[in-house]
């Protein structure tokens, strides 16, 4: 079966600092993966994606994820933490065989606090 | 560009009452949609998915239901709202490519 894990519930940086939020991944085959960000209630915003093509991949906010298939992982970092990053992350998978309707499966998520 | 739309975005209900929240999409065709529920601390539950109008495919048996009955218009109902159902209710579509645009969504808090 298809999982997601982000491995740390709550990550905590000061500003200006690097950010890495971990997501491993289980997938017989390659998986299509996304990083989502929700800011207080708020819906969720696609900061990147993974489809197959380069292994790192740059989003949206100066964030990138590297895609790594032998550890099945698929971390997410920013080089400089800014305030406005304060929010929950979702790492995401859809498997291979997701159906005619295009099924996610979604992380726990990952509540970032970025101090001044 | 697309654009979703969710309304209301805040509501209070007592238990016992019905419920309806509605999506709309512009921008896009034959989109698919999804309803989610986002509860306190938790992670996001998929609760309906529509591939076409009239067409409605439920994840989990609840209280909920959902119909579509324009191609670009969701709407997510209850005859009687239970405690359990507050939550964060989020609307989303997709269309062609894998990934999924999410709407504002909807707070949902049952008395």
């Amino acid at each position: 079966a298809q999982s997601v894990t982000q491995l740390d519930s709550h990550v905590s940086v000061s500003e200006g600092t690097p950010v890495l939020l971990r997501c491993n991944y289980s997938s017989s085959y390659s998986p299509s993966l996304f990083w989502y960000v929700q800011h207080p209630n708020k819906g969720l915003q696609l900061l990147l994606k993974y489809t197959s093509a380069a292994t790192l991949v740059k989003g949206i906010n100066g964030f990138e994820a590297e895609f790594k298939k032998s550890e099945t992982s698929f971390h997410l970092t920013k080089p400089s933490a800014h305030m406005s990053d304060a929010a929950e992350y979702f790492c995401v998978v859809r498997p291979m065989f997701s159906g005619g309707y295009n099924k996610l499966i979604f992380g726990a998520g990952t509540r970032l606090a970025v101090h001044p | 560009s697309q654009t979703i739309h969710q309304w209301p975005a805040t509501l209070v209900q007592p238990v016992g009452s019905p419920l309806s929240l509605e999506c709309t999409v512009e921008g896009t065709s034959n989109p698919n949609l999804y309803w989610y529920r986002q509860a306190a601390g938790r992670g996001l539950q998929l609760l309906f998915y529509s591939v076409g109008i009239g067409q409605i495919s439920s994840e989990v048996p609840q209280n909920l239901s959902a119909s579509r009955p324009q191609d670009r218009q969701f709407i997510l109902s209850s005859k009687k709202l239970l405690l359990s159902d507050s939550g964060f209710y989020l609307c989303a579509w997709s269309s062609g490519t894998y990934e999924q645009y999410f709407g504002p969504g909807t707070r949902l808090t049952v008395t």
